[in-house]
């Protein structure tokens, strides 16, 4: 059973701190890894789509790297808002099966 | 507005009843996706579907069926014989099949047994 895992599970922090979390899966057999926001009662919105080893991406105060070989994905904010309040998911896709399968999320709180 | 609807948003069904959850989509997407959400758990795939006329099931496709008739509908139906149903589902859609194009979700439909 392939297995994603997000830590931490959730993560409260003022305004202004940057902060990151962790998503591990599984090193072989690498297709694709995504990242999701989730705002409470919202739908899921892709952050990035991630497919080569050493890949890092940026959207506005948000970043992700990858490394494949080790099975690891790091998600940054740079100087979190309240409005970056929400759940974030990852979702890992592997060659054999073409499915995503997705963490449990880490759920930020952002203080003002 | 492009996008993905779900209805309805709250659904109560009786214990032996089947119930169909809505999936629509106006983007001209080829590929759809139902998942379930579970508390404490990742969202989990029940079943997908690449093209018209065409669906294979997912990790958890027991006691669920689907159709796709056509591009912009992909309904779930929840049956008698699914043995928690009771759970968040989700709707999703990536403009080709294959999973290296992000998805668009929808907002879900909360599903209680009584």
């Amino acid at each position: 059973i392939l297995n994603v895992e997000q830590s931490p599970q959730s993560l409260h922090v003022q305004e202004g701190d940057s902060t990151n979390f962790t998503c591990s899966f599984p090193s072989s057999n690498f297709y694709a890894l995504h990242w999701y926001r989730w705002e409470t009662a919202k739908s899921p919105e892709a952050l990035f789509v991630m497919t080569l080893n050493g890949d890092e991406k940026k959207k506005g105060r948000i970043s992700a790297t990858l490394n494949t070989k080790e099975g690891y994905s790091y998600l940054y904010i740079k100087g979190s808002q309240p409005e970056d309040s929400a759940t974030y998911l990852c979702a890992f896709v592997t060659s054999n099966t073409g499915k995503l399968i997705f963490g449990q999320g880490t759920t930020l709180q952002v203080k003002p | 507005d492009g996008g993905i609807t779900q209805s309805p948003k709250y659904l109560f069904r009786k214990e032996g009843q089947n119930v169909t959850l809505s999936c629509e989509q106006n983007l001209n997407h080829d590929a759809m996706y139902w998942y379930r959400q579970d508390p404490g758990q990742g969202l989990r795939l029940i079943y997908y579907s690449q093209i018209v006329n065409d669906f294979q099931k997912g990790d958890i496709a027991e006691g669920y069926s689907v159709s796709r008739e056509k591009k912009e509908s992909f309904p779930l139906t929840v049956t008698s014989a699914q043995k928690n149903p009771t759970a968040f589902y989700l709707c999703a859609s990536s403009p080709n099949p294959g999973t290296r194009d992000e998805q668009f979700f929808g907002p879900g439909t909360r599903l209680t047994v009584l």
